[in-house]
């Protein structure tokens, strides 16, 4: 069985600085691993995704992840962060062969002016 | 291009009236199709999925249904409503080969009352 784990549910950063998101997965097959962002209100758009190939991925808006197999995690980055960042942020694995997702619980990021 | 859509936005019903949700999508053929709910300030949680006409896995028991009677259209229902059944629903899309994501409809925020 998979499963996705979202450490922190809710993150704050300053305008400017460092965003780290932070998503740890299980899985018994190689996983396709991918991060959504959802504004209030509307459906969750993709930000970028790993399936195979180079480890680190560029996504819309700026952000990045690395896939690392040894520590089985898929962290989100981004440089600087911009208030239009502030959202909700899914990091969801799929089999490659599997019909279903499985979602962690959600990072809320808070932008501070 | 593929789109997708959920109608309606928003829904007020009462306690033990009936629901029919519905999501269709557009550009593709035989996808994958998903229905998650959203409670309020908490993650995703797989309801059904669909791998064709008639074919609908159910994740979670509950008392509500799903159908798929097209191939691009998938609908979800209650015969009675219930006050937990509030929330975000939301339906989405994959194509049934590759390691390709999934796309969100923009969701139905349905409050029973």
């Amino acid at each position: 069985a998979q499963s996705v784990t979202q450490l922190g549910s809710h993150v704050s950063v300053s305008e400017g600085a460092l965003v780290l998101l932070r998503c740890n997965y299980s899985s018994s097959v190689p996983p396709y691993l991918f991060w959504y962002v959802q504004y209030p209100n509307q459906g969750l758009q993709l930000l970028l995704k790993y399936t195979t190939g180079a480890t680190l991925v560029k996504g819309i808006n700026g952000f990045e992840a690395e896939f690392k197999k040894s520590e089985t995690s898929f962290h989100l980055t981004k440089p600087s962060a911009h208030m239009s960042d502030a959202a909700e942020y899914f990091c969801a694995v799929s089999e490659s062969a599997g019909n279903q997702f499985y979602f962690g619980t959600g990072t809320s990021l808070t932008v501070i002016p | 291009s593929q789109t997708i859509h959920q109608w309606p936005a928003t829904l007020v019903q009462p306690v033990g009236s009936p629901l029919s949700l519905e999501c269709t999508v557009e550009g593709t053929s035989n996808p994958n199709l998903y229905w998650y709910r959203q409670a309020a300030g908490r993650g995703l949680q797989l309801l059904f999925y669909s791998v064709g006409i008639g074919q609908i896995s159910s994740e979670v028991p509950q008392n509500l249904s799903a159908s798929r009677p097209q191939d691009r259209q998938f609908i979800l229902s209650s015969k009675k409503l219930l006050l937990s059944d509030s929330g975000f629903y939301l339906c989405a899309w994959r194509p049934n080969r590759g390691p390709y994501e999934q796309y969100f409809g923009p969701g139905t925020r349905l409050t029973v009352t």
